[in-house]
């Protein structure tokens, strides 16, 4: 079952914060962040496992509630370049370890 | 390295044709994967390859046929194009041991239209 994400779409000013959700109503194993601009392929993000810790890289990081089922992708301080679409993709307890479901995508808009 | 590679970058089919759509990586990946992206929809999973000669159906596999003879290379053929497989479609490609933990390289698209 495809997880939902939240908002859809996002407007920022540059240096503002961020944040996008990606909720599943099965239980997870893996959630998968990707970064998509517009014309070009996905690129990723970061992977956060069940029971592992928060991940950053930068100004960019997320956690993993396992009690929700939830995600949470943290933009802080946006630059320009944080534009795009954000895809998140799982993986589930019990499902096959070779399928990830993304989400409809979040577009986020930094405008200077 | 190339990386993911698929060809060709933009297609205009009519209603009935065939076509393959052609992938290929030079990473050495075992798992590769083909999928469609559609406006407001996201990426949706057409078939996967866990290695040479097993492929696998994901969610929405019908009109579609895949085949896996080589590590490095993964096509898709449309059997009988519909207007319905207007879309974009992504390769991808990991190394293996499991997707749900291993990052996945996406090709630069395929956008087809159908008339």
């Amino acid at each position: 079952q495809q997880p939902v994400q939240s908002p859809q779409a996002v407007i920022l000013r540059e240096g503002e914060d961020a944040v996008i959700n990606c909720s599943s109503s099965k239980a997870l194993y893996s959630v998968h962040w990707y970064r998509q601009k517009h014309g070009e392929a996905p690129v990723f993000l970061m992977i956060l496992l069940k029971g592992g810790e928060q991940k950053g890289h930068e100004k960019i990081s997320a956690s993993f509630n396992e009690k929700k089922q939830q995600s949470s992708l943290y933009l802080t301080a946006s630059q320009l370049s944080y534009s795009g679409t954000y895809f998140c993709g799982t993986s589930t307890i019990g499902g096959s370890n070779y399928k990830l479901t993304f989400g409809k995508g979040t577009l986020l808009t930094v405008n200077p | 390295n190339a990386g993911v590679t698929q060809t060709p970058k933009f297609q205009v089919l009519k209603t009935g044709q065939s076509m393959t759509l052609q992938c290929a990586q030079d990473m050495n990946h075992e798992y590769m994967s083909w999928y469609r992206q559609d406006p407001g929809m996201g990426l949706r999973l057409i078939h996967y390859s866990v290695g040479a000669g097993i492929t696998d159906q994901g969610e929405v596999p019908n009109g579609y046929n895949v085949s896996r003879s080589t590590t490095e290379d993964f096509p898709l053929r449309l059997l009988s194009a519909a207007p319905s497989q207007t879309s974009v479609y992504f390769c991808a490609s990991s190394y293996g041991g499991g997707l749900y933990q291993e990052t996945q390289y996406f090709g630069p698209g395929t956008r087809l239209l159908v008339l």
